[in-house]
């Protein structure tokens, strides 16, 4: 069975350029997470889709940040204009059963450099 | 918001020590998680934790959920060239999201 996929797996842009990072999630998974680590820091919550729609998108660091997820399959996150602190690995988890209990996979992870 | 205090932020031992490694909150958790990140790969889960005081194993991993439930410890012993990463604790407190530490770099020198 195919794991959490994630596209692309680095990409370098400048500052005030558009990058849309992609996630196929473990098929069957309705539960759709975006985190991201900014260089050795923790790993930060930024939202979670169940199906479709958005649970839970309180992560999410500005309105520059915009997640989707149409069809409740795969999702993107594209970040417009991006800014040099945007810089970092973005990953995408998937899960089963939300909540306690409910473990989450992991992708490889999206690194994204904003120059 | 939340936050966790994991520590060491690296760690260098030799093939063969054990290690020890920790995470401490402010915040009471319901549940403890230990991840480990191999390199170029995403965390995956190594322990699971759901009561206070609770201790568990996994191969020679052993990990603790604090009686306070502001911490957890993770043991690894007898370390060998593959325990190479970066080991995440994370927690979870009610419905909301796992809040995770920001990891310890181990280094297995042979």
């Amino acid at each position: 069975e195919a794991g959490v996929t994630q596209f692309p797996s680095h990409s370098v842009i400048e500052k005030g350029q558009t990058v849309t990072l992609r996630c196929d999630p473990i098929s069957g998974h309705d539960n759709l997470y975006w985190y991201r680590r900014v260089m050795g820091k923790e790993i930060k919550f930024l939202l979670h889709f169940v199906k479709e729609s958005k649970q839970d998108e309180s992560g999410m660091p500005n309105n520059r940040f915009l997640a989707e997820r149409t069809g409740g399959t795969y999702s993107t996150l594209k970040v417009q204009p991006a800014e040099l602190e945007d810089s970092g690995v973005y990953f995408c988890a998937s899960s089963q059963v939300a909540g306690v209990g409910g473990e989450l996979f992991f992708g490889e992870g999206s690194r994204l450099t904003v120059l | 918001g939340q936050q966790l205090n994991q520590s060491p932020q690296s760690m260098f031992i030799q093939e063969g020590e054990d290690v020890s490694m920790n995470c401490t909150s402010s915040s009471i958790f319901n549940t403890w998680l230990w991840y480990k990140q191999d390199p170029g790969e995403g965390p995956v889960l190594l322990i699971a934790l759901y009561k206070a005081g609770e201790l568990t194993s996994n191969g020679r991993l052993t990990a603790q959920f604090g009686i306070t439930r502001k911490d957890s410890f993770l043991n690894i012993s007898a370390s060998i060239p593959s325990d190479v990463g970066i080991y995440f604790c994370a927690g979870q407190a009610g419905a909301r999201q796992l809040t995770f530490g920001s990891g310890t770099q181990l280094t297995v020198l042979p």
